[in-house]
Order: structure tokens, then sequence, then C-alpha cells
């Protein structure tokens, strides 16, 4: 596609329930990121791929959140025993390679999370 | 204190003005990341520096390394550019300035 994509663009979940939020990043770009943004809260950095190198797991907040990315494309961020702590919009970004293109990077719309 | 830190925090400017924004760290880093986020919450990355100056039409961000700070300007400003404007370092981690709330009046 044209740009980042994330589904669903919105989901709301009941308290201790998993979901998974997928991203579809633009394709040939091997550098793909997960944030999120808590609502009036900055920006939050989840998790990193790059290519088939390990991922950066340093931002993850606890072991319920983990993160796929199958065949170097899509990639799955699925929360287990979701909490009302983690509702906030998901972010998905992606470029080229790591060091970002002169303009950083291409961000999807994000998926908002909402846990009731 | 935060190892990013963005100023102003807020700025209301007349259309025509010329806009700075402001971004210290104190961390060592490899990259900073200038994003804008429209009032609809997208998010658009602007730069990603680091060293020297970058141009993307009136848009001009700068980064002085032994510093440890980085500047966005605006020419020329327009009230689409109303937006939060957000720094990113990128050190061990990624870390996020708190952002700069720009509103341009007509």
């Amino acid at each position: 596609g044209a740009g980042v994509s994330q589904s669903p663009s919105n989901k709301v979940t009941e308290k201790g329930k998993d979901v998974e939020l997928r991203c579809d990043p633009i394709s040939g770009h091997t550098a793909l990121y997960w944030y999120r943004q808590s609502l009036g809260q900055g920006l939050e950095f989840l998790i990193y791929f790059q290519g088939n190198s390990a991922p950066d797991k340093s931002g993850l907040p606890s072991d319920r959140f983990s993160a796929e990315r199958t065949g170097g494309s899509v990639s799955t961020l699925t929360i287990q025993r979701t909490q009302q702590e983690d509702s906030a919009v998901y972010l998905c970004a992606s470029s080229p390679h790591r060091g970002g293109t002169d303009y950083g990077y291409t961000f999807g719309s994000g998926t908002r999370l909402t846990v009731v | 204190k935060n190892e990013v830190e963005q100023s102003p925090q807020n700025l209301t400017a007349q259309e025509g003005e010329f806009i700075t924004i402001n971004c210290s760290y104190s961390v060592g880093i490899s990259a900073l990341h200038w994003l804008q986020q429209h009032p609809g919450g997208g998010i658009v990355s602007l730069f990603m520096l680091s060293s020297g100056k970058k141009k993307h039409g009136r848009l001009i961000a700068t980064i002085n390394i032994q510093e440890k700070h980085s500047s966005l300007h605006i020419t020329a400003s327009h009230p689409r550019d109303s937006a939060v404007y957000i720094c990113a370092v990128w050190a061990d981690k990624i870390i996020f300035g708190k952002g700069t709330r720009l509103h341009i009046l007509p």
C-alpha cells in the first residue's frame, strides 16, 4: 500500500481480555516501530524491528505486551489480560532503514484502544 | 529533570511570523527526530538529523551536537502549521519530549 496501515482503527475491549493490533508497513521498509500515546500524554516507545535482527523490546511496559513481525513485513502487537491503563492510541511507523529517511518515518493512523 | 526538554510548551503567534521551537537533551544521541502531531492525532515525521541543518519547504531543523540542542524553525507561519511539535532523540532508547503546542492565528 501507499502508506502504513493499522487495524483496527478503534478497539473497545473488556478488562482481562487479550487484544491483537496489526500493522502493515510500507512494502520494502525494513524498520518498524510501535509506539503508544495515552490520553493527554506524550509518545512512548514500545518495540522496534529491524530486518531479521532480534527486536529491541526495551520499551514494552510489562510481559503482557509482545509483538511479532512475520516475514519482515506485517507486525502484530498483542496485549494479554488488558488493563484500563493500557487504553491509548497505539501507533506504528516504518522506514526503509534504521536511520530513517531525511524526513524520518512514515506513521500509521493508529489504533485507539479502550479498555472498559 | 527530563532527558529531553522542549520550549516553549505553548506558543501562539500571528500568521506570517517566524517560529522557533527548541529541544535540549542531556544524553548522548545518534540522531534527533522532529514530529508534527495534528489536532486529529495524526503524526507526520518532519526531519531526522544527526548533524547540521536540514530544510524542507518552510521548515528548517538545526542541531548542535556539542551543545545538545536542536531547533525547529517555521518561516512565514500559517494557521495550518498549528499542531503539536515533538522532539525525539535516539539514545540507548528513544526518548520523546513532551511537545510544543503551536497555534497560529489568521
